[in-house]
């Protein structure tokens, strides 16, 4: 089973559509994150968590919002979906301590999202 | 301000040769430069990562490169073979474990055959 797995994988909802997206781990990963890809922009940070009382804001999280249900589960959603959040969406965990010195962060499959 | 610029946007690459891939960045206080790769239909995967203690490090046919005065680091890939062919982004962050990263745009690499 992967270790970072997301919900849906591809969406296709309309302009004004609240929808949510989903993220789990079985890492045991205190740290999960949100980013957004896009063609020639590489990936953007909109959201982070280092645990489920504490949520910061990336680069990019206006028009989003996330909750952090528990260490395990890390959801973004669009409350009013519009056509340029069109875009691959990644999850990613890390864990709190460099155990092995590469600060690693494991990302899931990604979430195509079309905005119509 | 773009804080990690990265360079080439795409490469073509024969099979054999080398691969370079260029990033800049501006915030000195970063110290955690990894690199990612990335296949079609997949999440970024950890390829190799470098402290700006050394400056350089290689892992089997990859190899980092870094310049601290310069503020420059770069991928190389010897002998460039055609399941190298991804998307490659440079990232930076704090020394810290599981600081946000700060991804460049991302360099795609295709190796002929």
């Amino acid at each position: 089973d992967a270790d970072v797995t997301q919900t849906p994988r591809n969406r296709i909802t309309k302009t004004g559509k609240r929808i949510m997206l989903e993220c789990s781990q079985t890492k045991g990963h205190d740290r999960m994150y949100w980013y957004r890809q896009d063609p020639g922009l590489g990936l953007q940070l909109i959201y982070y968590s280092f645990d489920v009382k504490d949520i910061n804001k990336g680069e990019i999280s206006d028009g989003y919002s996330v909750s952090r249900q528990a260490q395990a589960k890390f959801s973004l959603s669009l409350e009013s979906a519009i056509p340029n959040q069109t875009a691959l969406y990644f999850c990613a965990t890390s864990d709190s301590y460099d155990r092995d010195g590469r600060n690693e962060q494991f990302f899931g499959p990604g979430t195509r999202l079309t905005v119509l | 301000q773009q804080q990690v610029k990265q360079s080439p946007q795409s490469l073509i690459v024969q099979k054999g040769g080398i691969s370079i891939i260029n990033c800049a960045y501006e915030n000195t206080a970063f110290d955690y430069f990894p690199w990612y790769q990335q296949f079609p239909g997949k999440g970024p995967a950890l390829l190799i990562a470098i402290r700006p203690d050394v400056s350089e490090k290689k892992e089997g046919r990859f190899t980092i490169s870094f310049n601290k005065s310069a503020k420059q680091f770069s991928l190389h890939i010897m002998d460039s073979q055609p399941g190298d062919s991804a998307t490659y982004f440079c990232a930076a962050s704090f020394n810290q474990a599981g600081t946000a990263l700060i991804f460049g745009k991302g360099t795609t690499l295709s190796v002929s055959s």
